[in-house]
């Protein structure tokens, strides 16, 4: 079954570094998005991407935060300077289309901030 | 602004009870609500969703109900079984824009 896979799986970084998480869409897909979590907290969308640009994004996706399509595989979310709020599992998705069709959600990459 | 509100935080129920989490909406353009499941050390997977133009769907186990005139669906897991154990979310979305608006989340545990 196809899947969207996101690495690294844990990423420990120091305040003030960037971070690039990555994520692999679905092979067909068209849309890709950006969700992250802060522990204990809900889901919350950051962004969505389709044909190599930003479609939408909330207010939590400041100019720190910038997304990338590289090499038509991948999709990556870069943090400029992490700050320790910036610490939460951020998960990858991917649709077909967009609407009423099942966004796939990847595994999840736990940032830590220290 | 809290668009999609999810109740309650926490539940328990036995082997074989029912489950039953609630949301509510603000956003009366909302016309997709999916609900999700998530396992620990998964991402959110989704398990079952309902338009507005119907007020029931079922999928085995796991049936939405949904309230148009109230702003509020829920989600009924019949016979649970222990393996149901695990977080759920309600979300929210427009038909033409997939960024979803995610509720709290429920844990469910089912005690065998």
């Amino acid at each position: 079954e196809p899947e969207v896979t996101q690495t690294p799986s844990h990423q420990v970084t120091q305040m003030g570094q960037e971070v690039i998480l990555r994520c692999v869409p679905i092979s067909n897909h068209l849309y890709f998005y950006w969700y992250r979590q802060i522990l204990g907290q809900k889901v919350e969308f950051l962004v969505s991407f389709y044909n190599n640009e930003i479609s939408e994004k909330s207010e939590i996706f400041d100019d720190q935060f910038s997304v990338e399509r590289p090499d038509g595989s991948n999709f990556t979310l870069k943090i400029r300077s992490t700050k320790l709020e910036d610490s939460a599992m951020y998960f990858c998705a991917s649709s077909e289309i967009t609407g009423d069709t099942e966004a796939f959600f990847g595994q999840g990459t736990r940032l830590t901030v220290v | 602004q809290q668009q999609v509100k999810q109740s309650p935080q926490s539940l328990i129920v036995q082997k074989g009870g029912i489950s039953i989490i609630n949301c509510a909406y603000e956003n009366t353009a909302f016309d997709y609500f999916p609900w999700y499941q998530q396992f620990p050390g998964k991402g959110p997977a989704l398990l079952i969703a309902i338009r507005p133009d119907v007020s029931e769907k079922k999928e085995g186990r796991f049936t939405i109900s949904f309230n148009k005139s109230a702003k509020q669906f829920s989600l009924h897991i019949m016979d649970s079984q222990p393996g149901d154990s695990a977080t759920y979310f309600c979300a929210a979305s427009l038909i033409n824009d997939y960024k979803l608006s995610f509720g709290a989340g429920t844990t469910v545990t089912v005690r065998a």
